[in-house]
């Protein structure tokens, strides 16, 4: 089955510019995940989608950042403007239920703000 | 926001040595655990979960200890293969928010 897919895999912006990411989850799952990873850390819960509704997004930087998954599917997660520190990693993972279940992971989009 | 801590190490060991990682988590009502890993530039993969009976797949033992607040992995016989970045994850709540640590960085060295 296909794992899940994310773009763009490399992003170099400047500061203030805006820039969006795009996640497609494993067909059938119902649970979405977007991460911050900054170097030597563990990824961090940015916002965490049920289908199409919000089930936590306390650590979301809503003044910048923004998140959607429309009809339950793909999601993007957008930054508003940029700052030098969000320069990361964006992963976006999925699971069947977020109940005990594994997470998938996709390959991240790695952001460089300058 | 709910911790979970883990030491960065580096551990560096030789192949074959036995070797074990512990996490601590800060919410007693935390509902399941996991241990990934990730390889260098790379995205996370389940390694295991964690029951409260403990579990063990292959080389790899992993263990729950609810009272103290902790999970741990064992890795015995090493393999260079096993060098990576050990991830816990916890979650908490109803609606299973996962939190991570900050991973243990494990070096196997010949």
């Amino acid at each position: 089955e296909a794992g899940v897919a994310q773009s763009p895999r490399y992003k170099i912006i400047e500061k203030r510019q805006s820039v969006a990411f795009w996640c497609n989850p494993i067909s059938g799952h119902a649970t979405l995940y977007w991460y911050q990873q900054i170097l030597g850390q563990g990824p961090k819960l940015l916002i965490q989608f049920q289908n199409n509704g919000v089930v936590d997004d306390s650590q979301l930087p809503k003044d910048r950042f923004s998140a959607e998954r429309l009809k339950g599917v793909d999601s993007t997660l957008k930054i508003q403007p940029a700052k030098l520190e969000d320069s990361a990693v964006y992963l976006c993972a999925s699971s069947l239920e977020p109940i005990a279940y594994e997470q998938y992971f996709g390959p991240g989009t790695r952001l460089t703000v300058t | 926001r709910k911790e979970v801590e883990q030491d960065p190490g580096p551990f560096n060991v030789p192949e074959g040595a036995t070797v074990a990682f512990n996490c601590t988590y800060s919410n007693s009502a935390s509902q399941s655990f996991f241990w990934y890993r990730q390889d260098c530039r790379k995205e996370p993969k389940l390694l295991m979960s964690v029951y409260s009976s403990g579990n063990e797949d292959g080389r790899f033992t992993a263990q729950l200890n609810r009272a103290s607040q902790y999970i741990s992995l064992l890795i015995r016989d090493s393999k260079l293969s096993d060098s990576a970045t050990y991830l816990c994850v916890v979650n908490y709540g109803g609606s299973y928010i996962p939190t991570f640590g900050r991973g243990t960085s494990l070096i196997v060295h010949p």
